[in-house]
């Protein structure tokens, strides 16, 4: 079975400053990792993904994710936050379940706020 | 491409009722997967279809079925509506079994 820790449930940071969102997975293989991102009443976005290939992983609108192995941790930053990255942000680890296809394992979400 | 939608995106019901959710996928993705999203239990899968066949099933009790069509869309229902239903309903599709794209979502509030 696989796990998501995120380690903060609210994060605060000024406009300019940098944004780090911690997570922690659990897998008992080589796990496929994703973050997305929700804004208030729309669906989930696709930030980025790793599928183990670079461990460094760039995804849209400036954010990234490294991936440790022997951390188990998949942290997503930002070096400058913006006003419109306030949103809930969910890290994710796919499973590949007994009848095919996979299915989304989701963290209880970090709630990111920009202020001025 | 157009992304997943989802119809409709609002709907009120009272307590017993029944509601029915739909979901198209993007153009070529076989995959349907459905998620519940609430505050207090957080986003959690509810089943996946491929195929016209439901492959996985989450821990919902039977009231929360769905079915799968020759085009792929996906319709999800939910008999005898409790109070505790109320939630966004998330539909991702995928060119299976690679990334998943959500839709919008549909709120469903039961009264």
């Amino acid at each position: 079975a696989q796990s998501v820790t995120q380690l903060d449930s609210h994060v605060s940071v000024s406009e300019g400053t940098p944004v780090l969102l911690r997570c922690n997975y659990s897998s008992s293989y080589s796990p496929s990792l994703f973050w997305y991102v929700q804004h208030p009443n729309k669906g989930l976005q696709l930030l980025l993904k790793y599928t183990s290939a670079a461990t460094l992983v760039k995804g849209i609108n400036g954010f990234e994710a490294e991936f440790k192995k022997s951390e188990t941790s998949f942290h997503l930053t930002k070096p400058s936050a913006h006003m419109s990255d306030a949103a809930e942000y969910f890290c994710v680890v796919t499973g590949i379940l007994t009848g095919g296809g996979n299915k989304l394992t989701f963290g209880t979400g970090t709630q990111l706020k920009v202020e001025l | 491409k157009a992304g997943v939608t989802q119809t409709p995106r609002y709907l009120i019901k009272t307590r017993g009722q029944q509601v029915t959710l739909s979901c198209s996928p993007i153009s070529g993705h076989r995959s349907v997967s459905w998620y519940q999203q609430t505050p207090g239990q957080g986003l959690q899968f509810l089943f996946e279809y491929f195929s016209e066949t439901q492959r996985n099933k989450g821990n919902f009790p039977g009231r929360f079925s769905g079915r799968q069509f020759s085009n792929s869309r996906s319709e999800m229902n939910v008999s005898t509506l409790e109070l505790g239903d109320s939630a966004l309903y998330l539909c991702a599709s995928s060119f299976d079994p690679d990334t998943q794209y959500f839709g919008p979502g549909t709120r469903l509030t039961v009264l």
